[in-house]
């Protein structure tokens, strides 16, 4: 059974740093990218970033670049989101995705995580 | 960015009832449109990937629609576990984008 598990969400103050992990089972993770999408408050989804199957390519929303970093462990099958310099915005629902390909044209997210929140506040 | 635009934002509907939900994309993404179910704290589900294929183990009553810049999601017969939010979101390009969703209450 396929199975990500977000962790490592929490209350940060504006300008700190977080670093979200996701530990994922059930399927051959080095096969898949897979990417992070969260959920602001009385908002709908947000695609943040992505990474490939191998790490060596990573893709980030305009709203993070720059201030998140996603990587991922094939050893671990375990993928991470550093998220710096955060703002009260960047409160949400963080999502952990498995992608169903490699990260290209006609992929889907098909299996989520439960999520982990982060709040941003002083 | 090739924004998604949903209609409506959301619809009162009763059990058994046929509803029909659209999506609009700012551009072509010929077929590569990907439709979610979200229930209030729980993870997203995906329903209809490449805008009409059901993903495995999705009931039949959801099907999908649409090439080009429109597409529609339909539940043949609301079912009570189908109120929730639906979400479409395009696959053409990065960023992927994702509308703004329809949340699905009852009557």
């Amino acid at each position: 059974e396929v199975q990500v598990l977000e962790s490592g969400g929490g209350l940060v103050q504006p300008g700190g740093s977080l670093r979200l992990s996701c530990a994922a089972s059930g399927f051959t993770f080095n096969s898949y990218a897979m990417s992070w999408v969260r959920r602001a408050p009385g908002k709908g989804l947000e695609w943040v970033s992505a990474i490939s199957r191998s790490g060596s390519n990573t893709y980030y929303a305009d709203s993070v670049k720059g201030r998140f970093t996603i990587s991922r462990d094939n050893s671990k099958n375990t993928l991470y989101l550093q998220m710096n310099s955060l703002t009260a915005e960047d409160t949400a629902v963080y999502y952990c995705a498995k992608v169903s390909g490699r990260w290209s044209r006609g992929d889907s997210f098909d299996y989520w995580g439960q999520g982990t929140l982060v709040t941003v506040s002083s | 960015d090739i924004q998604m635009t949903q209609s409506p934002s959301s619809l009162s509907a009763s059990v058994g009832d046929r509803v029909t939900f659209t999506c609009r994309a700012s551009q072509s993404i010929d077929t590569f449109l990907n439709w979610y179910q979200q229930k209030p704290g729980k993870a997203p589900k995906l329903l209809i990937h490449d805008a009409s294929s059901l993903q495995s183990g999705v009931p039949s009553r959801f099907s999908g629609s649409g090439s080009g810049t429109d597409f529609t999601l339909t539940i043949s017969s609301l079912q009570p576990e189908d109120f929730a939010s639906y979400y479409c979101q395009q696959s053409y390009t990065t960023p992927r984008t994702f509308g703004g969703g329809t949340k699905v209450e009852i009557k």
